[in-house]
């Protein structure tokens, strides 16, 4: 039973361009959530998915936008990349009732140059 | 969202028992406590949660004192492979707020 897959793993892009990571979430799982992760710091919530509708956000600007799928899995795309943007991606997948368990993914590593 | 309050970190030796605290002093009466860790190169892992009764599973124990302000993750034999980044959250939807976490260091 595949866990929740997440690619590429890693990408470098330049300022202003823009990027799509892509997860596949763990097989029963109807609910994704992405996170961005900077350097020595805790993963940061972007957003969540169910039902193919944002269900949750946080505090992030509009270049973050997010899709899912019928069959579940999610991009997160964001757009005019900055500097500040590099990080670790994460994709975590749950059941659609809350106070589940979350699977993550190992994520995807963007770089910005 | 409610906050944790978590050590930088904590040194255990191997297969000893660890005792990770967490406080949490503004926690309402939705919120289930939640502990994710997170090896090195990984993403986080789901460890255990609870609501209001202490806990346990096959990788851990969670023990929620009775007013709730605080609760201690324990492990009962601390291996090598348990040495990772310990995150204690407050959750009562499915959005996790991560902090700084414990860094949990294992001594052969």
């Amino acid at each position: 039973d595949a866990g929740v897959t997440q690619s590429p793993t890693h990408l470098i892009k330049t300022r202003g361009q823009q990027v799509t990571l892509r997860c596949s979430p763990k097989s029963g799982h109807d609910t994704v959530s992405w996170y961005q992760q900077a350097l020595g710091q805790g993963p940061q919530f972007i957003f969540q998915y169910y039902e193919e509708e944002e269900r949750q956000r946080g505090n992030f600007p509009d270049r973050f936008s997010g899709h899912q799928f019928p069959n579940y899995s999610s991009e997160l795309n964001v757009n005019a990349l900055l500097l500040g943007d590099s990080a670790l991606y994460l994709c975590a997948s749950s059941p659609g009732t809350f106070n589940q368990p979350q699977h993550f993914g190992d994520g995807t590593r963007l770089s910005i140059l | 969202d409610a906050k944790t309050t978590q050590p930088n970190s904590m040194e255990s030796n191997e297969e000893e028992p660890v005792h990770l605290p967490c406080n949490h002093s503004t926690i309402s009466g939705t919120d289930y406590i939640h502990w994710y860790r997170q090896l090195p190169s990984q993403g986080p892992e789901y460890v255990i949660h609870g609501l209001t009764s202490n806990v346990n599973n096959r990788m851990a124990s969670l023990a929620i004192a009775e007013d709730r302000k605080s609760s201690t993750l324990i492990l009962h034999r601390a291996t090598l492979r348990d040495a990772a980044v310990y995150y204690c959250i407050l959750s009562a939807n499915s959005k996790l707020t991560f902090g700084k976490g414990i860094t949990l260091s294992v001594r052969p």
